[in-house]
């Protein structure tokens, strides 16, 4: 089946800086990726859409400054936490369709701790 | 009101037991069903599609009421390796992101 590959799997981070998550897809094109934020014990929560050679869609709620989205290829979308606190840690991963089913693939996620 | 929910247990059950969790979605106009299941610190993996007339995976069975905006998962003769956390996800359109709920645990033991 499709492959989504997301870098890293897990990162630590002091407060203040920021940090790079990318989410690629190994054996298709998706021209719009979400992604999502998953806290302890909660559900997964749709943070943005990312769309390719366009602005990504925000979810309510959800700062777009703080949050960068860049998805410049059809295979690859990144997803920037910056100047990152610690209740910024968090379960963050991504999902995309093939097209071609309803079937959604999703990344490894990353596990991400600020200090 | 969350658009998805989900009763989060735990449910604790032995080996062999039967187990069906339920769900209940907001949005009237949610297209597809599924049910995912998720591992500790990992990824969700569809388990199974949900339809109106019922789909049967092996040991799981899962089912759709519409008018009721009800969905469930039956799991029969529970393992050990079937402890995890149970989604339930809607869906609005095909290609729009999902709706996950928040899980329902399932801790099987022997």
């Amino acid at each position: 089946g499709a492959v989504v590959s997301q870098h890293p799997s897990r990162v630590i981070c002091k407060s203040g800086t920021s940090v790079k998550i990318e989410c690629r897809s190994l054996d298709f094109q998706a021209t719009t990726m979400f992604w999502y934020r998953q806290f302890p014990k909660q559900s997964l929560m749709l943070m943005a859409t990312s769309n390719e050679g366009s602005k990504a869609t925000y979810e309510q709620g959800v700062e777009k400054d703080k949050f960068l989205i860049n998805h410049a290829s059809l295979t690859l979308s990144t997803l920037t936490v910056t100047s990152a606190h610690p209740e910024d840690s968090s379960f963050y991963i991504c999902s995309a369709f093939t097209g071609e089913d309803t079937e959604a693939f999703f990344g490894q996620g990353t596990r991400l701790t600020v200090v | 009101r969350k658009e998805v929910e989900q009763d989060p247990g735990p449910f604790n059950v032995p080996e062999g037991a039967t187990v069906a969790f339920n769900c209940t979605y907001s949005n009237s106009a949610s297209q597809s069903f599924f049910w995912y299941r998720q591992d500790c610190r990992k990824e969700p993996k569809l388990l199974m599609s949900v339809y109106s007339s019922g789909n049967e995976d092996g040991r799981f069975t899962a089912q759709l009421n519409r008018a009721s905006q009800y969905i469930s998962l039956l799991i029969r003769d529970s393992k050990l390796s079937d402890s995890a956390t149970y989604l339930c996800v809607v869906n609005h359109q095909a290609g729009t992101a999902l709706i996950f709920g928040k899980g329902t645990t399932l801790s099987v033991s022997s």
